[in-house]
């Protein structure tokens, strides 16, 4: 069955600290993508990656970094958490074309 | 500038009842279409993906059509449960290929109450 698992499920994080998002995917895909939603509005693109080792900027990097060791492990880097990246991220993975789409249940971060 | 809009942002409606999701976009060029289901603090559940000028399909109790020319999307959910309480979320492909930009709406809320 096709899974992407997110860690930790919920986070709160202190102004100014480092917060490490991982995700992990069983599905052989080579895409993988981070995004993030706010109350009211659309998920938003941050990073994605189309291979191990390499990561590409979305449409809000600003702040955020990404890192994509193996096919199946993506993280996404916060070096200086701000009251603003409050917010729950979704990680999603896919493959070549228009085959599905999955994400994971999310991550609920509280900067305080 | 919000490029997929969804309407009614909530709706309420009575277990049995049926009801009619709206999406309109404005997206180019607009490859497929998807709606996902998305249960309150959890993730994203594709529903069904339209990809046709002219689209239709069915899953079930959801039924979708799609309409490229008017950029115009529907999601019919026919006699409602109490487990279709969720928000409902449109996305626009802009590209066949998994590297093309997905599009999110901010979704609708349905609420099925008995």
């Amino acid at each position: 069955e096709a899974a992407v698992t997110q860690s930790p499920r919920s986070k709160v994080a202190v102004t100014g600290g480092k917060v490490t998002l991982s995700c992990h995917q069983t599905n052989n895909h080579d895409y993988m993508y981070w995004y993030r939603q706010d109350t009211g509005h659309g998920l938003r693109l941050i990073h994605y990656s189309y291979v191990a080792d390499s990561t590409e900027k979305g449409d809000i990097p600003d702040g955020y970094k990404a890192s994509r060791p193996s096919q199946e492990n993506f993280s996404l880097i916060l070096e200086l958490a701000s009251l603003s990246q409050t917010a729950v991220y979704f990680c999603a993975s896919s493959g070549q074309g228009n085959t599905e789409v999955f994400f994971g249940k999310g991550t609920r971060l509280t900067v305080v | 500038k919000t490029q997929v809009e969804q309407s009614p942002q909530s709706l309420v409606v009575r277990q049995g009842e049926n009801c009619v999701l709206q999406c309109n976009y404005s997206v180019t060029p607009d490859n497929h279409l998807r709606w996902f289901k998305q249960d309150t603090g959890k993730g994203l559940v594709s529903l069904t993906v339209l990809v046709d000028q002219k689209d239709k399909t069915s899953n079930g109790r959801y039924s979708a059509t799609l309409d490229k020319d008017a950029k115009h999307s529907t999601l019919h959910i026919t006699a409602t449960l109490l487990d279709d309480t969720a928000t409902y979320i449109c996305v626009v492909g802009d590209r066949g290929s998994a590297l093309g930009r997905l599009h999110f709406g901010a979704g609708t809320q349905l609420i099925v109450i008995p």
